[in-house]
C-alpha cells in the first residue's frame, strides 16, 4: 500500500526553528517532494530529495533517509507568512510525474 | 513567463450534471498531471498525460476522465457529477517526465450541489 504520515498541525513562535516531520510507506520511490500551500492558493515547490541526506534552500532545508523511510523540512527563523500547510510527497514507482501526498500538516506561527 | 492557467476558477453544477476543465501548462512544458484536494484525503492523483498519451491514472471511477491536446493543453471531464466531487481541482505542470519540479495551477472550486 502506500501511506505517507504528517503530523495534522504544529505551532511555532516567530523567529524560532520548526521541523515538519514524514514518513512513507510506498510500493516505489523515485524522489520526495516538499510543497506549500497557503489557504485558497496553489502548492508552491519548496524542495525535492532523491538521494540521503540534507538538502538546503535559503531558511529551507530537506532531509532524506530512505533505508528508514522518513524526510523532514526544517524552517528557520520563522516569519509570520510561513503559517501553511506543508505538504510531503512521494513519486511513484516508473516513469512518471505522478506524486503521492500526504495529508499535510498545517503550521501556525505565532508572534 | 506565464505560469500554469486553469480555468474556469469556480464552478458550481448540480447532481447528474457534467463538467469539463481546463489546464494551460507553463510554456514549453509537456507533461501534465491532474489532482483532486479535498480536505479529509489531501491531494489525490488523478491523471497523467505526456505529449497527448496518458501515462497514468489513479484509483477514481469510469466517470473521470482526461485528454491532453497537441499544444500540451489538457482538460479533463467530470460526468453524471455526485455531491462527492465536490473538491478543488489541481493540475501541475511539468518540462518532462520524472522532472524534479512540478508547477501547480490556482486550482479549480467545484461545488456540486
Amino acid at each position: 500500500g502506500q501511506n505517507i504520515d504528517q503530523p495534522t498541525e504544529m505551532t511555532a513562535t516567530e523567529g524560532a526553528i520548526v521541523q515538519i516531520n514524514c514518513t512513507y510507506q510506498t510500493s516505489g520511490f523515485n524522489g520526495l517532494f516538499w510543497y506549500q500551500q497557503h489557504a485558497g492558493e496553489a502548492p508552491t515547490f519548496l524542495s525535492y530529495n532523491v538521494l540521503d541526506g540534507l538538502e538546503e534552500k535559503g531558511r529551507f532545508s530537506s532531509f532524506l533517509s530512505r533505508s528508514k523511510g522518513y524526510s523532514y523540512l526544517l524552517l528557520k527563523e520563522l516569519q509570520m507568512k510561513d503559517s501553511a500547510s506543508y505538504l510531503c510527497a512521494v513519486r511513484d514507482r516508473g516513469t512518471t510525474n505522478k506524486l503521492i501526498f500526504g495529508t499535510g500538516t498545517l503550521l501556525a506561527v505565532q508572534p | 513567463k506565464a505560469g500554469v492557467t486553469q480555468t474556469p476558477r469556480y464552478l458550481i453544477k448540480t447532481r447528474g450534471q457534467q463538467v469539463t476543465l481546463s489546464c494551460s501548462p507553463i510554456s514549453g512544458h509537456r507533461s501534465v498531471s491532474w489532482y483532486q484536494q479535498t480536505p479529509g484525503q489531501g491531494l489525490q492523483f488523478l491523471f497523467e498525460y505526456f505529449s497527448e498519451t496518458q501515462r497514468n491514472k489513479g484509483n477514481f471511477p469510469g466517470r473521470f476522465s482526461g485528454r491532453q491536446f497537441s499544444n500540451s493543453r489538457s482538460e479533463m471531464n467530470v460526468s453524471t457529477l455526485e455531491l462527492g466531487d465536490s473538491a478543488l481541482y489541481l493540475c501541475a505542470s511539468s518540462f518532462q517526465v520524472m522532472d524534479t519540479e512540478a508547477f501547480f495551477g490556482q486550482g479549480t472550486r467545484l461545488t456540486v450541489v
